[in-house]
């Protein structure tokens, strides 16, 4: 079974733009969650999507947003990018129901300059 | 919100050596969750956590879930360096919080030949 996939891998951006990463789960998954990742934060929940609605929610600005698609496909968009906005972000997968256990993609390394 | 404080920060051990990590919140959690994360890769799930009190195997690795289900800890018997790696919690809330994982800094582990 081919296992979470993202793209792109690496992306630079500068102040002010906004970027749109996208994330294929694990066929059967119907959950995708996106985290991000600093050195200073650690892994931090941004939202969870379930049959194409938002089912949780972290706590990032309005600038951070997601949505999901009727194949369980998702995209994550980030607006007027900041440079604390550099980051690793995570998009993982699951079935979504009970146990929430989680199955990682490689992740988007997002350089902002 | 909910937070996991997970201890130590950074392990530097010999081969041969046990090791126990700890992660502890004053939230209770309806399950805890393990995962391994590799420079460049995304976490991998290494065990899940249900019933307060709940040990469970994996190979060398130890998990055990408090009581109260509010702590948790990792123990590794006889560490090799292909345990090296950083080592995360992650606890899923309860109530309003299900299914919004919440994951504890980190410990990273380097285990030297």
């Amino acid at each position: 079974k081919a296992g979470v996939t993202q793209t792109p891998r690496y992306l630079i951006k500068t102040r002010g733009q906004q970027v749109t990463l996208s994330c294929s789960p694990i066929s059967g998954h119907r959950s995708v969650s996106w985290y991000q990742q600093t050195p200073g934060q650690g892994l931090q929940f941004l939202f969870e999507y379930f049959s194409e609605t938002q089912r949780n929610k972290g706590n990032f600005p309005g600038r951070f947003s997601g949505r999901q698609f009727s194949n369980s496909r998702s995209e994550m968009n980030v607006s007027t990018l900041e440079l604390g906005d550099s980051a690793l972000y995570l998009c993982a997968s699951s079935f979504g129901t009970d146990l929430h256990e989680q199955y990682f993609g490689p992740g988007t390394r997002l350089t902002v300059t | 919100t909910q937070l996991l404080e997970q201890s130590p920060q950074f392990l530097s051990i010999q081969e041969g050596e046990n090791l126990t990590v700890y992660c502890n919140s004053s939230s209770v959690f309806s399950s805890l969750q393990w995962y391994r994360q590799e420079p460049g890769e995304g976490p991998v799930l290494l065990v899940t956590v249900v019933t307060g009190g709940e040990v469970k195997k994996l190979k060398r690795l130890t998990f055990q879930f408090g009581d109260a289900r509010k702590d948790s800890s990792l123990h590794i018997t006889a560490a090799q360096p292909g345990d090296t790696g950083l080592y995360l919690c992650a606890g899923d809330g309860s109530g309003t919080s299900y299914g919004k994982l919440t994951f504890g800094q980190g410990t990273i582990l380097t285990v030297h030949p």
